[in-house]
Parts: C-alpha cells; sequence; structure tokens
C-alpha cells in the first residue's frame, strides 16, 4: 500500500533564510509525487509534482523539490523564505503498481507540516 | 473553469440530522475524491469516484456516511445521522484520467455538529 510521511509537525524558520520540508513515501511501483499548499480556510493549492525525469521540480511560488529514489525522499525547498510562505503543506503521492492492479487513481497525503516564517 | 465548486461552505447542525455535502468537479473530470480533514487524523481519503462508479470507499468512516455521483458534474457526500464526532472540513477533489496529473481541491465545506 501506499504510504507518505512528514516526519515535522511544524518548521520554524526566519524570514530570508531557506527553507525545507521533508517528505518520505512508501510504494511498490514507480512514484508519482506531489506538494500542495493550504492557507487558512483555503483548499489545497497544488505546487509542484514529480513524474519523470530530472529529480530537480521547480514550482509556483519560488518552490523546488527533490526527488531521491534511493532516501525515497521528496522534500521541498525554497531558498529565500517570505513571512506569507506561511502554512500548511501537504506531500502526497500516486503509486503507478497500484494504479495498475487496481486500475486505480489514489492519492495519499502526509499528515501535513506547519510552516511559519517569522519577519 | 471555476474550479471545483463545493456547497455549503459551512454547516452547523444539530446531532442526529441528515447533513448532505455537494460537490461539483471541474468539467472533464473523471476522478472524484471526497476528503475529510480533522487535527486529529490529517488529511483522509473517504470515497473515490471513476466516471461516476466508486471504486474505493474504504474511507468512509461508517455506515452513517454514503457518497453519490448520478452523473459527471455533481456528487454528494451524506451523513446521516449526524454525530459530533463528524465535525471536520470536508473537500472535495477532482482529477483527469492522466495518472501524472494532480488532482484540483474545492474550497471545502466546514461541518460543525452540536
Amino acid at each position: 500500500a501506499q504510504s507518505v510521511a512528514q516526519p515535522e509537525d511544524q518548521v520554524n524558520v526566519a524570514e530570508g533564510n531557506p527553507l525545507t520540508v521533508k517528505c518520505t513515501y512508501s510504494v511498490s511501483g514507480n512514484p508519482y509525487l506531489f506538494w500542495y499548499v493550504q492557507y487558512p480556510n483555503r483548499g489545497l493549492q497544488f505546487l509542484l509534482k514529480y513524474i519523470t525525469g530530472d529529480n530537480l521540480v521547480k514550482g509556483s511560488y519560488g518552490f523546488e523539490a527533490e526527488f531521491n529514489k534511493s532516501q525515497t525522499s521528496f522534500h521541498l525547498k525554497k531558498p529565500s523564505a517570505l513571512v506569507s510562505d506561511s502554512a500548511l503543506y501537504f506531500c502526497a503521492v500516486r503509486d503507478e503498481g497500484e494504479m495498475i492492479k487496481a486500475a486505480g487513481n489514489k492519492l495519499t497525503f502526509g499528515g501535513g507540516t506547519r510552516v511559519l516564517v517569522k519577519p | 473553469d471555476a474550479g471545483v465548486i463545493q456547497s455549503p461552505r459551512h454547516e452547523v447542525t444539530e446531532m442526529g440530522q441528515e447533513v448532505t455535502l455537494r460537490c461539483k468537479p471541474i468539467s472533464g473530470h473523471d476522478y472524484l475524491f471526497w476528503y475529510r480533514q480533522t487535527m486529529m487524523r490529517g488529511l483522509e481519503l473517504l470515497i473515490y469516484f471513476n466516471n461516476n462508479v466508486p471504486i474505493d470507499d474504504s474511507g468512509m468512516p461508517e455506515d452513517r456516511f454514503s457518497a453519490k455521483m448520478p452523473n459527471a458534474s455533481f456528487s454528494t457526500l451524506k451523513i446521516q445521522p449526524s454525530e459530533p464526532r463528524d465535525s471536520a472540513v470536508y473537500f472535495c477533489a477532482s482529477s483527469s484520467p492522466a495518472k501524472h496529473t494532480e488532482a484540483f481541491f474545492g474550497q471545502g465545506t466546514r461541518l460543525t455538529v452540536v
């Protein structure tokens, strides 16, 4: 079964400093990986995804993520955090193996990491 | 496209009452997902549909919960009878069939059962 772990409930960083939000995954086949952001009282917004190809993926608002197959990780990064980046971040995975087996399209989310960027 | 549309945005109801949440997916999307978000459990997948057919309902907590998708542009999630522990934010999301595509989320329905 596919699963995602976000080991940190909260990440605190000063504005202007680099931001990293960690994510590890478990799948039986090839992973399709996604990052979403949720602002207060809003739905989840898509940030970026890894499907295949270059391990470094660039997304919206200056975010990027690095796919590491050997470590089964997909950490989200931003070189210089802004106060407006304070939000809840979710990592998600879709397992190609499960999709083939069950003909499904299930997207499983991690528990979320709250990011607080202080001025 | 207006995106995924959910109604109502907020619902307050008394314990024991029936609650119906509604969702209109993005036109052309074949997959529709219902998620529940709580502080304790995070974001849980309740059920998802492909071409209006339920594919996986293993996340539905109990028989009080039911979901339908009578056509490609409308789905409902019903709780009958509702209980205080059902209080949560319920999200609907949709995606196209391509395996590499992301899901698009609605704004959610905040349900409070008193």
